[in-house]
C-alpha cells in the first residue's frame, strides 16, 4: 500500500472556480510535506514545502495546509486559471531525504 | 542562474546499448536527486548526492544502473545494458540545504 495517497485522481472544475486536493500519508516519522506542480511533458515545480510546525503555507493563489497529527494535508486553488491545468504531487520525507510519492491528481480547468 | 539542465532531451536507443543521461545542477546546490517517472508507477527517487556523494541508492531497480557526481557541477545516471523496460522520463533535480528543490526539464528515453 502506498504510503502517500492522494484524491480525487482527477479532476474537472471551470475557469475561476475554487478547488481543494488531498494527500494523506501514513509515513513516519514526518520530516517535511511537499507539493508540486508538473505540467504535461515538464519537470515538476515546486509549490510549498511545509515542516512539522507548519499548518499553512501559501503561494500566490496555492495554499497547502498540514494536520501533522491526522496526517492529511490539502491543497487549496482559489480562482482557478487554465494554466493550473496540471498534475499536483503531494510528497513525504522522513528521514533525511527518504521520500514516499503519491500517484498525484490531475487537475484540468475548463473555460 | 540557467537552472539544472540535462542532456538529451531525448534518447531513443535499442536493447543492449549503454545509454548515459547527464545533469549539471544549480551552481552552489549541494543535493541532487535522479528520478524515473513513468505512467504505471509515477515518479520514483533512484538516487541522490550530498555535496558529491551518494547517499541513498536504494531506489536503483539494479545493477544495470550507476550513477556519479564527480564534482559539484556535474552528474551521470548510466544504464548498461538498457532494456526496454527502462522507457520513462528520468528527471535531475537539485536543492540547497532543505530549501526548495529544482527539477531540470528530464530526458525521454525510449529503448526499443
Amino acid at each position: 500500500k502506498n504510503q502517500v495517497e492522494q484524491s480525487p485522481q482527477s479532476l474537472i472544475i471551470l475557469e475561476g472556480k475554487n478547488c481543494t486536493l488531498q494527500c494523506n500519508y501514513t509515513v513516519s516519522p514526518f520530516s517535511n510535506l511537499r507539493w508540486y506542480k508538473q505540467d504535461t511533458g515538464r519537470g515538476p515545480v515546486s509549490l510549498t514545502i511545509m515542516t512539522f510546525s507548519e499548518n499553512t503555507k501559501s503561494n500566490g493563489r496555492y495554499t497547502a495546509t498540514l494536520d501533522a497529527d491526522t496526517k492529511q494535508s490539502s491543497l487549496h486553488i482559489t480562482a482557478s486559471q487554465l494554466s493550473d491545468s496540471a498534475s499536483y504531487i503531494c510528497v513525504v520525507s522522513h528521514g533525511g531525504e527518504d521520500m514516499r510519492f503519491g500517484a498525484g491528481t490531475r487537475l484540468t480547468v475548463k473555460p | 542562474d540557467a537552472g539544472v539542465i540535462q542532456s538529451p532531451r531525448h534518447e531513443v536507443t535499442e536493447m543492449g546499448q549503454e545509454v548515459t543521461l547527464r545533469c549539471k545542477p544549480i551552481s552552489g546546490h549541494d543535493y541532487l536527486f535522479w528520478y524515473r517517472q513513468t505512467m504505471m508507477r509515477g515518479l520514483e527517487l533512484l538516487i541522490y548526492f550530498n555535496n558529491n556523494v551518494p547517499i541513498d541508492d536504494s531506489g536503483m531497480p539494479e545493477d544495470r544502473f550507476s550513477a556519479k557526481m564527480p564534482n559539484a557541477s556535474f552528474s551521470t545516471l548510466k544504464i548498461q545494458p538498457s532494456e526496454p523496460r527502462d522507457s520513462a522520463v528520468y528527471f535531475c533535480a537539485s536543492q540547497l540545504g532543505w530549501d526548495t528543490q529544482y527539477f531540470g526539464p528530464g530526458t525521454r528515453l525510449t529503448v526499443l
